[in-house]
């Protein structure tokens, strides 16, 4: 059963730095884009990046360009979004999922937990 | 604000038949597939819908999706309580995700 497993909720001050976990497993993590997405509490889904861990290229939105990093590790099957110095607007529930292209449709079929991320002074 | 316009609430009473719109336009709509998700209180989206009108495995037929010109539509028939949750319409649009609004479904 393929599964994408979150690390943990965080609390954090702002500035502070951060990255959070997405490890995957029951399929080949080279083959498949990773996405990360952003949902502000109460607020709805916003797509932030990808990244194909065969050869690390990553998409961004333009939202998300240049306020956070995606990454991923293959060897241990396992993507990271990353901040350098977080803000409180950062605060939100984050989303891995598997894209999956099926002929002309791209989704994301599997999705991750959720890594909570507070930022609050 | 997304280029995906779905209302924001809906509802139903048990056992009818509800629908969802997703309007866009002829450069996100009218020329790109449309996902569906369903995102139950509390927990992680799940895929409901993809390729307009294609249900994953394990989704029930009561759900239904269609693409017409520039809009799209999620059916549900036989309301249950258990569909009480927020649904976001989805098409991939240059290399990226983007997601409607969503809308709020409620189980009268």
């Amino acid at each position: 059963e393929v599964q994408l497993v979150q690390s943990g909720a965080e609390v954090k001050k702002p500035g502070e730095s951060l990255k959070i976990s997405c490890q995957v497993s029951a399929y080949t993590f080279t083959s498949y884009w990773i996405g990360w997405v952003r949902q502000m509490p109460g607020k709805g889904l916003e797509c932030m990046g990808i990244i194909y861990p065969g050869d690390s290229d990553t998409r961004y939105s333009p939202s998300f360009q240049g306020q956070v990093t995606i990454s991923a590790d293959k060897s241990i099957s396992t993507a990271y979004l990353q901040w350098d110095s977080l803000k409180a607007s950062d605060t939100a529930m984050y989303y891995c999922a598997r894209h999956r292209i099926t002929g002309s449709a791209r989704y994301f079929d599997h999705w991750g937990q959720g890594t909570l991320v507070t930022v609050s002074s | 604000q997304s280029v995906l316009t779905q209302p924001p609430s809906a509802s139903g009473t048990p056992g009818q038949r509800v629908t969802i719109s997703c309007s866009g336009s002829t450069s996100n709509i009218g020329s790109n597939i449309v996902n569906w998700y369903q995102q139950l209180p509390g927990t992680a989206p799940k895929l409901l819908i993809y390729g307009n009108d294609q249900r994953p495995s394990g989704v029930p037929d009561r759900f239904s999706g269609s693409r017409s010109g520039t809009s799209a539509s999620l059916a549900i028939s036989g309301l249950q309580s258990e569909d009480e949750a927020d649904y976001y319409c989805a098409i991939w649009d240059d290399s990226l995700g983007v997601f409607g609004g969503g809308t709020k479904l409620t189980v009268l």
